[in-house]
């Protein structure tokens, strides 16, 4: 059981936009930055997004990240074939004094 | 090259220990954080614990203490994870991840090991 909620698939046909959400409680998304990875299939996760919305250097302008309250969102714009991953939320939870992770979301591009 | 190397793969009885290797290059090993992260078949990430190397001190998740042993050897810029007492549900892909700080985000991930624990 993850702390973090997250649909476990998505999909989307080529150059549609995707909205994969990540939910959560005042104890922890509430309180702090979110984090999104995306893993391609057979590799290890990258970042993509890092406090909530900013993008990592070289992360295409298509992907965009929200956080309202006790929920955060991952956006795709113009979606590719090449986005086909799974995606994880991901936060510091001061509580815990660690990393929580959402169970993963399974994005197909179709 | 910046990267962090894993060993191979390993097949375990449960009850027996497993112990992973990461070896970091390219970068000074000790000005980073390393973590270790597993991933289950077809399930998510789960945050097992922090090193940090220039101290050797370590915190680990609540579900794993008792379990779980983080060390690293900084002469040749290696952590490694021991996890002790196996069980089937502990077989997954064991990764190591640095990050600048034990709070912000991995930056660099090595490409796994998959521990497979089964009688």
């Amino acid at each position: 059981q993850s702390v973090l909620t997250q649909p476990p698939s998505a999909s989307g046909t080529p150059g549609q936009r995707v909205t994969i959400s990540c939910s959560g409680s005042s104890s922890n998304i509430g309180r702090g930055y979110v984090y999104w990875y995306q893993q391609l299939p057979g590799t290890a996760p990258t970042v993509l997004i890092y406090r909530n919305d900013q993008r990592r250097p070289g992360v295409p302008d298509r992907f965009s990240g929200s956080k309202s309250g006790t929920s955060a969102s991952l956006a795709i714009d113009g979606l590719r074939s090449e986005d086909e991953a799974d995606y994880h939320c991901a936060m510091w939870d001061d509580s815990l004094s660690g990393w929580v992770f959402g169970g993963g979301t399974k994005l197909t591009v179709l | 090259q910046v990267q962090l190397v894993q060993s191979g793969a390993e097949v375990k009885k449960p009850g027996a220990s497993v112990k992973v290797s990461c070896k970091a290059s390219g970068y000074t090993f000790t000005h980073f954080f390393i973590h270790w992260l597993r991933q289950a078949p077809g399930q998510g990430l789960e945050w097992m614990g922090w090193i940090n190397p220039s101290n050797g001190v370590t915190t680990s998740a609540q579900q794993f203490q008792g379990r779980v042993t983080m060390t690293r050897d900084t002469s040749i810029s290696t952590a490694y994870v021991d996890l002790s007492r196996l069980k089937s549900a502990d077989t997954a892909v064991y990764y190591c991840a640095r990050s600048l700080m034990k709070d912000l985000y991995f930056d660099l991930w090595g490409r796994g090991t998959l521990v497979t624990v089964s009688s």
